[in-house]
């Protein structure tokens, strides 16, 4: 089973619909968690920090359960330009970060 | 501020070949990595150097050498190319090994292999 895992998707919404992606971790001694998004195969970029309380950044709402070892992100009033693959990325001491291998989104107008 | 810069950003090698991909950073960060990224496998660390003069393995290191030249830079070497990696290479780098920090991205190396 690898560390993370993402349904790799595709979702393809509608300009304006609300979309969620769930990850999941292996490794309960995890300690930090991101989502990145990587657009057609150019440099990950840092969307998000997750945070335990939950936390929103515009549009996008990031969750964490650490009892389920369960991250989700929330995207309401998707845009074009949300089209693109995201990375759930979790942290442990003494490793490199560990990356899924991607959600992707397609939003048509 | 450049950030992570890559050199080169795209090259054909024919099987066999050897080439050193550069990785150089200009924001003091201690830490940094190497990654590839295949079609349908995310990304997968080859290589880390936690700090200046270590390196230690990460998933999939063989074929590969690294060397931290100094706090800015880190090579990936390829001493005999193959087929098997084709593939786009990342470099990244954060601040400190067993941070939270998030990590910063090059902008790729596209490589190919004949």
């Amino acid at each position: 089973r690898k560390e993370v895992e993402q349904d790799p998707g595709p979702f393809n919404v509608p300009e304006g619909a609300t979309v969620a992606f769930n990850c999941t971790y292996s490794n309960s001694a995890s300690q930090s968690f991101f989502w990145y998004r990587q657009d057609c195969r150019k440099e990950p970029k840092l969307l998000m920090s997750v945070y335990s309380s939950g936390n929103e950044d515009g549009r996008f709402t990031a969750q964490l359960n650490r009892a389920s070892q369960y991250i989700s992100l929330l995207i309401r009033d998707s845009k074009l330009s949300d089209s693109a693959t995201y990375l759930c990325v979790v942290h442990r001491a003494g490793t490199a970060l560990i990356f899924g291998k991607g959600t992707t989104l397609s939003v048509s107008s | 501020n450049a950030g992570v810069t890559q050199t080169p950003k795209f090259q054909v090698l024919k099987t066999g070949q050897s080439m050193t991909l550069q990785c150089a950073q200009d924001m003091n960060h201690n830490s940094m990595y190497w990654y590839r990224q295949d079609p349908g496998m995310g990304l997968r660390l080859i290589y880390y150097s936690a700090s200046e003069g270590t390196t230690d393995k990460g998933e999939v290191p063989n074929g590969y050498n690294v060397s931290r030249l100094n706090k800015r830079e880190f090579s990936l070497r390829l001493e005999s190319a193959a087929p098997s990696q084709t593939s786009v290479y990342f470099c990244a780098s954060t601040g400190a090994e067993g941070s939270n920090q998030p990590q910063h991205f090059g902008d790729g190396t596209r490589l190919s292999i004949l």
